[in-house]
């Protein structure tokens, strides 16, 4: 069956430091990937967007690396701060469609 | 970019009772989903409402447990009908990017706990 799998653990790190968040999946063959950043009360909001046929995407602190090999994008934020604290959700999306398939999304908590 | 508002916020209701959510949009969209968000799950796809038609229900949602309405094309309402503490969850809409169709704005979400 098809599944992305996303860390359940929260992820504590410094502030200034690198997070890196995993997203795994399984029987899928995703035309791009995209991560949601979603606050306690709030709905998620879109943050990139990777192709398939694209190795990296950044955005000013955010970088992306989508691996179709290894089935996994990893999600970095350089210079970490506080206000980085919040839920980072994966969604896969096979094309053709508006709807992609969420994942459970990883804590990241950024300490001052 | 959408701007997206849902009423109510939150709410606390009673097993056997049914709760209307509204999701209104600041700009015309052809279709509004409706996800559900479980503690600690992913966002799972209710129902696709465009407006005009029947709303598609995923595998595992119903009509007759979440009827949807669609009357326009900025405004769509969710029902969860005959609610028992299971259905106690967050429940958003959400519009695609009408720019990239690839993206989906979401609204606030609607916090339901049925006791």
């Amino acid at each position: 069956s098809q599944k992305i799998e996303q860390n359940s653990e929260a992820l504590n790190i410094q502030e200034g430091k690198t997070a890196t968040l995993t997203c795994n999946y399984t029987n899928y063959s995703p035309a791009y990937l995209q991560w949601y950043r979603q606050d306690p009360g709030r709905g998620p909001v879109f943050l990139l967007l990777i192709r398939e046929n694209e190795k990296e995407k950044r955005k000013e602190r955010l970088k992306v690396t989508f691996d179709t090999t290894l089935k996994q994008s990893l999600f970095h934020i350089t210079a970490s701060q506080p206000a980085d604290s919040a839920t980072y959700l994966c969604a896969l999306d096979q094309g053709g469609s508006y709807i992609p398939t969420f994942g459970r999304g990883t804590s990241l908590i950024v300490h001052p | 970019s959408a701007v997206i508002s849902q009423k109510p916020s939150r709410d606390i209701c009673q097993r056997g009772t049914s709760l209307t959510i509204q999701c209104q949009v600041d700009s015309q969209v052809t279709m509004m989903f409706w996800y559900r968000q479980q503690p600690g799950q992913s966002l799972t796809l209710i129902a696709t409402a465009n407006q005009g038609s029947e709303a598609t229900y995923e595998s595992g949602f119903v009509i007759d447990k979440f009827p949807i309405s669609r009357p326009n094309l900025t405004f769509s309402t969710l029902t969860v009908s005959n609610m028992s503490p299971e259905d106690s969850s967050i429940y958003l809409c959400s519009v695609e990017d009408r720019a990239t169709q690839e993206t989906q704005y979401f609204g606030p979400g609607t916090r339901l706990l049925v006791l």
